[in-house]
């Protein structure tokens, strides 16, 4: 069964890099030609799309996001990361991380989410 | 800003239909599969609809999509008080370089 946990700081400065990562258990990234992803949620806002990777580095950003953000893949293939650089507070949210089939579906596995708090 | 436009709220009694709409473009909805996501607060989303109209497995036929051009449809048949919850649709879109996008989601509430 395949599980996806987030973690990382709860609170992060004004300016500074918000730092995610993503643990896979139950199978590897490396297997099949799957995509993994990072979507957001502001308080009392909708979800947003973040942007994906494939275990061979093909990305996808959100265009809003591109200029501030990075996402990798972890050569252990059990963890992908999220890296948004100059963080205001409207990067405060809950981020999630999922699984998705291909960049055109869905997304088929999420994980828990984690609150990041950007705030002085 | 979502392209992707929901109506804020809906709501139904037990057991009557609610459908819920999502309006789009010809570079996301009339040209790519839309998929539906169930997210009750404080849990992780779950996807309810697949290409438009597929149910993953374990989601009860209760729950069907549908399309039309630029825009698409969750209809919620035999609604139960745990339906309560919000429903976002999505779908790939071409601009750009290709993005995903979220509809901007809508809040059921079982009377």
């Amino acid at each position: 069964q395949l599980h996806l946990q987030e973690s990382g700081p709860g609170l992060v400065k004004p300016s500074e890099t918000l730092s995610l990562t993503c643990s896979v258990s139950g199978a590897s990234i490396r297997r099949g030609s799957y995509f993994w992803g990072w979507i957001r949620q502001p308080p009392g806002k909708g979800l947003e799309w973040i942007g994906i990777i494939s275990y061979t580095g093909i990305t996808y950003y959100s265009p809003s996001l591109k200029s501030r953000l990075t996402i990798s893949v972890d050569t252990s293939d059990i963890q992908f990361s999220l890296n948004l650089r100059s963080v205001t507070a409207a990067d405060t949210a809950v981020y999630y991380c999922a699984r998705q089939v291909a960049p055109r579906n869905a997304f088929d596995i999420w994980g828990e989410g984690t609150m990041v708090t950007v705030s002085s | 800003q979502s392209v992707l436009t929901q109506p804020p709220s809906a709501s139904g009694t037990p057991g009557q239909r609610v459908t819920i709409s999502c309006s789009g473009s010809t570079s996301n909805i009339e040209s790519n599969y839309v998929y539906w996501y169930q997210h009750l607060p404080g849990t992780a989303p779950k996807l309810l609809i697949s290409r438009t109209n597929q149910r993953p497995s374990g989601v009860p036929d209760r729950f069907s999509g549908s399309k039309s051009g630029s825009s698409a449809s969750l209809a919620i048949s035999g609604l139960r008080s745990e339906d309560e919850a919000d429903y976002y649709c999505a779908s790939w879109d071409d601009s750009l370089n290709g993005l995903y996008v979220f509809g901007t989601g809508t809040k059921v509430t079982v009377l």
